[in-house]
């Protein structure tokens, strides 16, 4: 079974609608991070989450807000979706080392707002 | 601040023959560098990471990259490609602050036979 699971791969939805993007992970890992990837703009950053009461906002966090149900659950929900939300979204897990921390991303879900 | 520049979007090579995905850095700090890839339709996936070692780093599948402080680069090489080496590769640079990752914009790898 995949170490960080996203739910769900694929969702097409209306201007306007509020939806929700879940991500679970069993690495065991406090820190948590959802991105938008772009074509030509890489990933960048909405929110993070240092563990269940520590969450904060990225670079591109408008639009966005976000649940830590639990150190394994980290959920994005759009409010009021719009057209240029519409992206590919990744949710990933970090795992501090001695020196850095490495992500660990899950397979993506790929969002269209009409 | 930190930032990152692939200095190609696409890269096309022939199958057996080298691959060189080059990358350029800026960082205020001493930093961590990270290759991933990203197959069609699939998550990313972690090829290597330099964090103060040894300068000459080796990933999965082959690759390996080389950290130049003089010149502030990243680049990415394989000595053969394979036609599952078709993917998209992004160049990451932390400051090891927290977790911040800056990502490149990807150079896309078409592998012909």
């Amino acid at each position: 079974d995949a170490d960080v699971t996203q739910t769900p791969r694929n969702r097409i939805t209306k201007t306007g609608k509020r939806i929700m993007l879940e991500c679970s992970q069993t690495k065991g890992h406090d820190r948590m991070y959802w991105y938008r990837q772009d074509p030509g703009l890489g990933l960048r950053l909405i929110y993070y989450s240092f563990d269940v009461k520590d969450i904060n906002k990225g670079e591109i966090s408008d639009g966005y807000s976000v649940s830590r149900q639990a150190q394994a659950k980290f959920s994005l929900s759009l409010e009021s979706a719009i057209p240029n939300q519409t992206a590919l979204y990744f949710c990933a897990t970090g795992s501090r080392g001695v020196r850095t921390e490495t992500q660990y991303f899950g397979p993506g879900t790929r969002l269209l707002v009409l | 601040a930190q930032s990152v520049t692939q200095l190609d979007s696409h890269v096309s090579v022939s199958e057996g023959t080298p691959v060189l995905l080059r990358c350029n850095y800026s960082s205020s700090y001493s930093p961590s560098l990270f290759w991933y890839v990203q197959h069609p339709n699939k998550g990313l996936q972690l090829l290597l990471k330099y964090t103060s070692a040894a300068t000459l780093v080796k990933g999965i599948n082959g690759f390996e990259a080389e950290f130049k402080k003089s010149e502030t680069s990243f680049h990415l090489t394989k000595p053969s490609a394979h036609m599952s080496d078709a993917a998209e590769y992004f160049c990451v640079v932390s400051d090891n602050s927290w977790g911040k990752l800056q990502f490149g914009a990807g150079t896309q790898v078409v592998v012909t036979p």
